[in-house]
């Protein structure tokens, strides 16, 4: 089955403890990206990745690190959460960056 | 201003009305327009995407784009409970190497 997986699918931590979360597709597409959802803003881009190796920034870039050595894999990493980081974190893959699929999301809470 | 605009409803309508779901946008530089419709603790789905302006139509469902408006519609005909969801518009302005814009959402409730 064709998917984008994300996990863990919830996590609470605290302020300043470094937390990564993965993200990986079995669809062998090229473009990946992360977005944060949050209620009055919907969804803001936060790093995409053209290809391996390939990766920018999106609207939203400050706080976070990627890294995309395997296609499959683009894992969204907090070096140092804060409170303004609880979200709604999506992953999504795709052919084109238009055609976006999205994964099941990740809510974060940074106490 | 948001580049992207969109009414967050929510919108409740009767099962077997019509739904109309709008955005307007400020840059003109935005040449694809999509729609997502995203299920309560889902991820977005895509569900209609359209290039420049026109009609486009698939089962109950016709996306319509105004460029020169910058208006964008997305109409649901004989609307289903099955199709209350958050539907979120989506741009972008180059075909295969532009990120996209999203506006905020509709939150939309089918009544039986």
């Amino acid at each position: 089955e064709a998917q984008v997986t994300q996990n863990p699918r919830y996590l609470i931590t605290v302020t300043g403890k470094k937390l990564t979360v993965t993200c990986s597709q079995n669809m062998n597409h090229e473009y990946m990206s992360w977005y944060r959802q949050d209620p009055g803003l919907g969804l803001r881009q936060i790093y995409y990745s053209m290809n391996v190796e390939v990766t920018d920034k999106g609207d939203v870039p400050e706080g976070y690190k990627v890294s995309r050595k395997e296609k499959r894999n683009f894992p969204l990493i907090l070096e140092s959460p804060s409170p303004n980081q609880t979200s709604l974190y999506f992953c999504a893959s795709s052919p084109t960056p238009d055609t976006q699929y999205f994964g099941p999301g990740t809510r974060l809470t940074v106490l | 201003q948001k580049e992207v605009e969109q009414d967050p409803g929510p919108l409740s309508v009767p099962e077997g009305a019509i739904v109309s779901l709008n955005c307007t946008y400020s840059n003109s530089a935005f040449q694809y327009f999509m729609w997502y419709r995203q299920y309560s603790r889902k991820g977005p789905e895509l569900l209609m995407y359209t290039y420049s302006s026109g009609n486009k139509e698939d089962g109950r469902f016709t996306a319509q784009v105004d460029k020169s408006s910058k208006y964008i519609s997305l109409f649901i005909r004989d609307s289903q409970p099955s199709d209350s969801a958050t539907y979120l518009c989506a741009m972008s302005g180059r075909f295969g190497n532009e990120k996209l814009t999203f506006g905020t959402g509709t939150r939309l409730t089918i009544i039986p």
